[in-house]
């Protein structure tokens, strides 16, 4: 089975700083992992994934993440936070497990930038 | 294209009645899901598809049917609301995983189901 944690329901940074939002997961066999962001009222937008390659992604909107194996974990990270960054965000992972890709969502946090 | 395109974005319906949410996308993708989001769950999955004719269930497929007759829709259908199923939902397509290939998945703007 795959799942994934994110452990803050709340990340509070104020504009300007950086920010960082947490996600660990777990698979067997090799993990997929993806960022996506959700606006009020709105589905969710993909912001960028890991598939293989370099450790460092990067993605929409100056958001980037580090995959770190050996501590299972997938932080998106941004330089300097906006206040239009506010949103929830949810990672995901997906795997061979089961013949499918489907992805396993984790619970969301809730990113606030203030002035 | 329009995307994925869900119908309708409110519904309220009493105890016991049945209904269809409607899923279509217009991006010939394989694969397509539906999630319901509930505040502290996060996004959890009913049931999926991987391609026409093809279904399989999910993390919480109680009191949910699919169907997936055509590439293009994938209706959700409620046999007997129960207040329990008061949540947002939310339907996904994706490209299939081919060759190393992971596609991201594409959201439409979920439907808010209340039951009374």
């Amino acid at each position: 089975a795959q799942s994934v944690a994110q452990p803050e329901d709340q990340v509070k940074v104020a504009e300007g700083n950086p920010l960082t939002v947490k996600c660990t997961y777990s698979v067997s066999g090799n993990p997929y992992l993806f960022w996506y962001v959700q606006y009020p009222n709105r589905g969710l937008q993909f912001l960028l994934k890991y598939i293989t390659g370099d450790n460092l992604v990067k993605g929409s909107y100056g958001f980037e993440a580090e995959f770190n194996k050996s501590q299972t974990s997938f932080h998106l990270k941004k330089p300097s936070a906006l206040v239009s960054d506010s949103a929830l965000y949810f990672c995901a992972v997906s795997s061979e497990s089961g013949g499918s890709y489907i992805p396993t969502f984790g619970r969301g946090t809730s990113l606030i930038v203030h002035p | 294209n329009a995307g994925v395109t869900q119908t309708p974005k409110f519904q309220v319906l009493k105890t016991g009645q049945s209904m269809t949410l409607q899923c279509a996308q217009d991006m010939n993708h394989e694969y397509m899901s539906w999630y319901r989001q509930d505040p502290g769950m996060g996004l959890r999955l009913i049931h999926y598809s991987v391609g026409a004719g093809i279904t399989d269930q999910g993390e919480v497929p109680n009191g949910y049917n699919v169907s997936r007759s055509t590439t293009e829709d994938f209706p959700l259908r409620l046999l007997s609301a129960a207040p329990s199923q008061t949540s947002v939902y939310f339907c996904a397509s994706s490209l299939e995983t081919y060759r190393g290939t992971h596609p991201e998945a594409f959201f439409g703007q979920g439907t808010r189901l209340t039951v009374v």
